[in-house]
């Protein structure tokens, strides 16, 4: 089955651009998808990207796909201290659009 | 946000009793999840649904069962809890390519 990794901690300064890097094993996925968590609370979608696409921005997010290595990245640009969260990366497969999570990413921004 | 309700928010129970954890959605979306978040491991799919009685196994479904017998309501349960069983839960829905996620179940079992 898919298998997705991410790298477990990173920490940038206020202001400074945040890169959350990414791999999976299915070439199939269709979709990926990057989410949000904050302490106690439930995941909130960020973005995504559709498989055939190389890059998606959206305001201060942009989503880099490497389809031949599998490798998809997160930048954040100008990170605020509000943007300290575990940040998930997903991968879609199935009729049912079922994700595989990656185990997470902590951002910790420093003032 | 999508309006997706999941009961009870907290709960501890004991090895061996059964569970019943609630997901209410009043999106009117096709598709319904379950997942289970574990240190380490991120989010797990348990079972999934992709209309009313008809469900499928995710990776970790051994334990749980599921049911869906109105387009709004996914229950999982958990027919004689287990320690491993302690996690938080997440319920999710989707219609198209978007999937949201509940506020999620905190489960104890002692």
């Amino acid at each position: 089955g898919e298998d997705v990794e991410q790298s477990l901690f990173l920490s940038v300064r206020e202001g400074d651009s945040s890169v959350i890097n990414c791999t999976y094993t299915d070439s199939s996925s269709t979709y990926l998808y990057w989410y949000k968590q904050e302490p106690g609370a439930g995941l909130q979608l960020l973005t995504y990207i559709f498989s055939n696409m190389d890059m998606k921005q959206d305001q201060r997010l942009t989503v880099l796909l490497n389809k031949k290595d599998k490798h998809l990245s997160l930048r954040i640009a100008d990170t605020q201290t509000g943007d300290s969260a575990i940040y998930f990366c997903a991968a879609s497969s199935g009729s049912a659009r079922q994700l595989t999570f990656g185990s997470g990413t902590q951002l910790t921004v420093l003032p | 946000d999508a309006g997706i309700t999941q009961s009870p928010r907290h709960k501890v129970t004991e090895t061996g009793t059964p569970v019943t954890l609630r997901c209410h959605q009043t999106e009117n979306h096709r598709y319904m999840y379950w997942y289970r978040q574990d240190p380490g491991h991120g989010l797990r799919l348990i079972h999934y649904s992709y209309g009313v009685k008809d469900t499928d196994k995710g990776e970790v479904s051994d334990g749980y069962s599921v049911s869906r017998s109105k387009t709004e309501d996914f229950l999982l349960t958990l027919e004689s809890a287990t320690s491993s069983q302690t996690s938080v839960y997440f319920c999710a829905i989707s219609e198209q390519i978007e999937q949201y996620f509940g506020p999620g179940t905190r489960l104890t079992v002692t």
